[in-house]
């Protein structure tokens, strides 16, 4: 399977503890985006990569995030002292470098926080 | 103004009707736009991209009106398994894509 690909499908943590999720783009494919959703809202933009650099940041974006691609391939995302608000569907998503080019989409890390 | 609006629905439809969905983005400067279908607890996948001078796919039109800030989204001869929630993207003033809340539709036996 070449999809994009997330890990944990699934994480239930407590207030207060860190998350780290991960991300395996389609290998060809040079930016990957993280997304959150909340149900009945569409997907919501964290943050954007294009290889290793870390291009734009939302600004709803807490300082509790981060998020790495340290070598250009797989991604990953933290939240530190994690809250009740923070539960969502994390998506992450990869394109190839054209401006035109589609987002691809991985089955989502579910978070919730008791 | 929001950078996309898109109408929530619910649109519920009787089986081989023809239903439509718009949205409206407020970056004049964008360029590339999607349709997206999600199914309940699933992720987004690409349905259509959308071309200045509108696409059909199928049972599927997509159109872009460039004047009004609109891309409109045409299924006919709706299918049961049509039933989704669609999501119209447009790029942000950034450089990521915006997603609409959706459109839930129902397609009826």
């Amino acid at each position: 399977d070449t999809g994009v690909s997330q890990d944990p499908r699934h994480k239930i943590t407590k207030r207060g503890q860190n998350v780290t999720f991960r991300c395996d783009p389609i290998s060809e494919h040079n930016r990957l985006y993280w997304y959150r959703q909340t149900l009945g809202q569409g997907p919501e933009f964290l943050t954007y990569f294009q290889n290793e650099a870390q291009l734009e940041k939302s600004r709803l974006l807490s300082d509790r995030f981060s998020a790495e691609r340290p070598k250009g391939s797989f991604s990953t995302l933290e939240i530190q002292r994690t809250e009740q608000g923070d539960s969502a569907m994390y998506l992450c998503a990869s394109s190839s470098y054209s401006e035109n080019s589609p987002l691809h989409f991985g089955n989502g890390t579910r978070l919730t926080v008791t | 103004r929001k950078e996309v609006e898109q109408d929530p629905g619910p649109f519920n439809v009787p089986e081989g009707a023809t239903v439509a969905f718009n949205c409206t983005y407020s970056n004049s400067a964008s360029q590339s736009f999607f349709w997206y279908r999600q199914d309940c607890r699933k992720e987004p996948k690409l349905l259509m991209s959308v071309y200045s001078s509108g696409n059909e796919d199928g049972r599927f039109t997509a159109q872009l009106n460039r004047a009004s800030q609109y891309i409109s989204l045409l299924i006919r001869d709706s299918k049961l398994s049509d039933s989704a929630t669609y999501l119209c993207v447009v790029p942000g003033s950034a450089r990521q894509l915006t997603f609409g809340s959706g459109t839930q539709l129902t397609v009826l036996p």
